[in-house]
């Protein structure tokens, strides 16, 4: 079964670091991009950044460029999002979800066809 | 970066119903690039369509997708109980910059 599982959820402090996980298994995890996708509570779903396992390369939506970092461990199947220092805002849940793609002629459909359950990060002092 | 608009924000229906959900975009988008997604309460969410028009697995045809240029709509032929939730449009261009849409909730009347 091709499956994301993120790690749990977290409460912090203000000015605290943290760093988020998401695993994947059932599928070839260094040829699929994994992004991630910002929900603050009853609000929309915001994009955040991709990575590609494979390499590394990662690429940030420009409201969030500066504000956290993406990294990957492919020896481990596995992608991070990290804070260096969380601000009351940061609460969220935040899902992982894998880039898919389809042949559509010429070129590729893109869309995300799996995704974590999301990991709830709650900063409060 | 590329803006995309849902309306309505809120559609009140009742269950067989027919639902029109629109997404507009602030520029032209391929339609292999712009998909929808479902969620429900305390969910992560669920591919409907991608490529503008294609169901994802596991769909039923009752969800259908059209549209192009900077104008897509998801249509809900009749709506069941199960489908009471907040549809999202994306675009997945190639910059990989993407944007979601602020959602649409279908809600019963």
């Amino acid at each position: 079964e091709v499956q994301l599982v993120q790690s749990g959820a977290e409460v912090k402090k203000p000015g605290e670091s943290l760093k988020i996980s998401c695993k994947g298994s059932g599928y070839r995890f260094t040829s699929y991009w994994i992004g991630w996708v910002r929900q603050m509570p009853g609000k929309g779903l915001e994009w955040m950044g991709i990575i590609y396992p494979g390499d590394s390369d990662t690429r940030y939506s420009p409201s969030f460029q500066g504000q956290v970092t993406i990294s990957g461990d492919k020896s481990i199947s596995t992608v991070h999002l990290q804070w260096s220092s969380l601000k009351a805002s940061d609460t969220a849940i935040y899902y992982c979800a894998r880039r898919g793609f389809t042949a559509a002629g010429v070129g590729y459909y893109y869309y995300m066809d799996v995704w974590g359950k999301g990991t709830t990060v709650t900063v409060s002092s | 970066e590329i803006v995309l608009t849902q309306t309505p924000g809120t559609l009140s229906l009742s269950p067989g119903e027919r639902a029109t959900l629109s997404c507009r975009a602030s520029q032209s988008v391929s339609s292999s690039y712009l998909a929808w997604y479902q969620q429900k309460p305390g969910q992560a969410p669920r591919l409907l369509i991608y490529g503008a028009s294609s169901r994802a697995t596991g769909i039923p045809d009752r969800f259908s997708g059209s549209g192009s240029g900077t104008d897509f709509t998801l249509s809900i032929s009749r709506l069941e109980p199960e489908d009471f939730a907040v549809y999202y449009c994306q675009q997945c261009d190639n910059s990989l910059t993407w944007t979601f849409g602020q959602g649409t909730k279908v809600e019963i009347k």
